[in-house]
């Protein structure tokens, strides 16, 4: 089966600090990757499709110079919350795409921001 | 636009059977996926449909009505663990997923 992994699972932070995610694909090349933030009984909501190689395609109302994403390889993408504030507290999780159709989710990552 | 629509909770007995329905209206459609999301963690895969009709894979089935814009999630024999919210997402056009707000199911003993 095709796995996705996040890194950190769960980080607190300091207000104004920055934190980095990363989302790897450990057994397939993924051209393509998701980033999608899920606050408390909520739906998941894209926040961003980053694509290896080019810039990443932010949602409506992403903020993307606070939200920072790099697709360095064919096997990684990195979120960075730059400046967090509490109300960015939520989690992130991440997924892969392969091929056309398949879509494969990392475990999340729970961020706090005190 | 484009919009996913389902149940917001739904409560069944230890053993019996669920169904959980979802409809939704897209810009084109390449599929249709369920997935299974417990308290806290990412959601897991169940199924994908792009063709009418039901798939069958343990005691989960999933239909699909693409002249409907229908699909629902059976769930038998239903055990505790398998208390959880039910995610629907409808890929389109773009290959993009657009989700629905998840079915809170409880199970009672």
């Amino acid at each position: 089966g095709a796995v996705v992994s996040q890194h950190p699972s769960r980080v607190i932070c300091k207000s104004g600090t920055s934190v980095k995610i990363e989302c790897r694909s450990l057994d397939f090349q993924a051209t393509t990757m998701f980033w999608y933030r899920q606050f408390p009984k909520q739906s998941l909501m894209l926040m961003a499709t980053s694509n290896e190689g080019s810039k990443a395609t932010y949602e409506q109302g992403v903020e993307k110079d606070k939200f920072l994403i790099n697709h360095a390889s064919l096997t990684l993408s990195t979120l960075t919350v730059t400046s967090a504030h509490p109300e960015d507290s939520s989690f992130y999780i991440c997924s892969a795409r392969r091929g056309d159709n398949e879509q494969f989710f990392g475990p999340g990552t729970r961020l706090t921001v005190l | 636009g484009q919009n996913i629509d389902q149940p917001t909770e739904m409560t069944a007995t230890e053993g019996a059977i669920v169904q959980i329905n979802c409809t939704y209206q897209t810009s084109g459609f390449n599929g249709l996926f369920w997935y299974q999301q417990h308290a806290g963690e990412a959601p897991t895969f169940l199924s994908y449909n792009v063709l009418d009709g039901l798939e069958e894979k343990g005691r989960f089935s999933s239909f699909l009505s693409r002249s409907k814009g229908y699909s629902y999630l059976l769930l038998k024999e239903l055990q505790m663990k398998d208390s959880a919210s039910y995610l629907c997402a409808a890929m389109d056009s773009n290959y993009q997923l657009i989700w629905g707000a998840g079915t809170k199911l409880i199970i009672k003993p």
